[in-house]
């Protein structure tokens, strides 16, 4: 079955810095790939998504990088801000099925 | 914006006691899931939902567990007999799904259990 693996486990940046977080995947079939920002005691919240079919997809300051053939994906964050201090998840999927999520990176932007 | 809702919040029980945790999906997804996040952890996959029936389960989703749609709106998670180790936050997530394209899974806000 699929295997996500994300790293670093931790990441910490000054306010206004930016921010990678690289996530592998084994499944070759994985087509979506979700990246989830969880805040304390709060559910995952979806900020950024991409599926197979793009290399990259950016929103304002957050973008998403996908690299098929080495089956891999990385979240940039630039210009963070204390607000960005959270629990960031990547996931893949399938598609149809369920959602196998990567082992988390917590990020701390200081002032 | 419609969200997924998820009751209690917090259930404190007994070991080997059942607990029913509910989950009210957004109502046009078809697609339902329960996943848990044990404190520090990653989130796991439990089972999906589709077509009252489920599609997929994990290795976490033993015997103890069952999923029902009793009816139109709810979801809901049977623990049979609680163990320790099923103490954790437990999401609820639905999904629409549009041809063959994946949609985003959206979550509920979770409960949290705690078996004491």
């Amino acid at each position: 079955g699929e295997n996500v693996e994300q790293h670093p486990s931790t990441l910490s940046v000054q306010e206004g810095d930016s921010a990678v977080i690289k996530c592998t995947y084994s499944d070759s079939a994985s087509n979506y790939f979700p990246w989830y920002k969880q805040e304390l005691g709060k559910r995952p919240q979806l900020i950024i998504d991409i599926r197979s079919n793009v290399g990259e997809k950016k929103d304002q300051r957050i973008a998403v990088t996908l690299n098929k053939t080495a089956k891999h994906f990385s979240l940039h964050i630039t210009e963070t801000q204390p607000e960005d201090s959270a629990v960031y998840f990547c996931a893949a999927t399938t598609g149809f099925q369920k959602l196998v999520f990567g082992t988390g990176t917590r990020l701390l932007v200081s002032p | 914006e419609p969200e997924v809702t998820q009751t209690p919040s917090h259930q404190v029980t007994q070991m080997g006691q059942e607990v029913i945790l509910r989950c009210v999906p957004i109502s046009n997804h078809l697609y339902f899931y329960w996943y848990r996040q044990i404190l520090g952890q990653k989130v796991e996959f439990l089972v999906s939902f589709y077509n009252n029936e489920i599609s997929e389960k994990s290795e976490i989703f033993d015997d103890q567990f069952s999923v029902e749609r009793p009816d139109g709106s709810n979801f809901t998670l049977k623990i049979r007999s609680t163990k320790l180790e099923d103490s954790a936050m437990y999401f609820c997530a639905s999904r629409f799904q549009r041809g063959d394209r994946t949609d985003t899974q959206y979550f509920g806000p979770g409960t949290r259990l705690t078996v004491l």
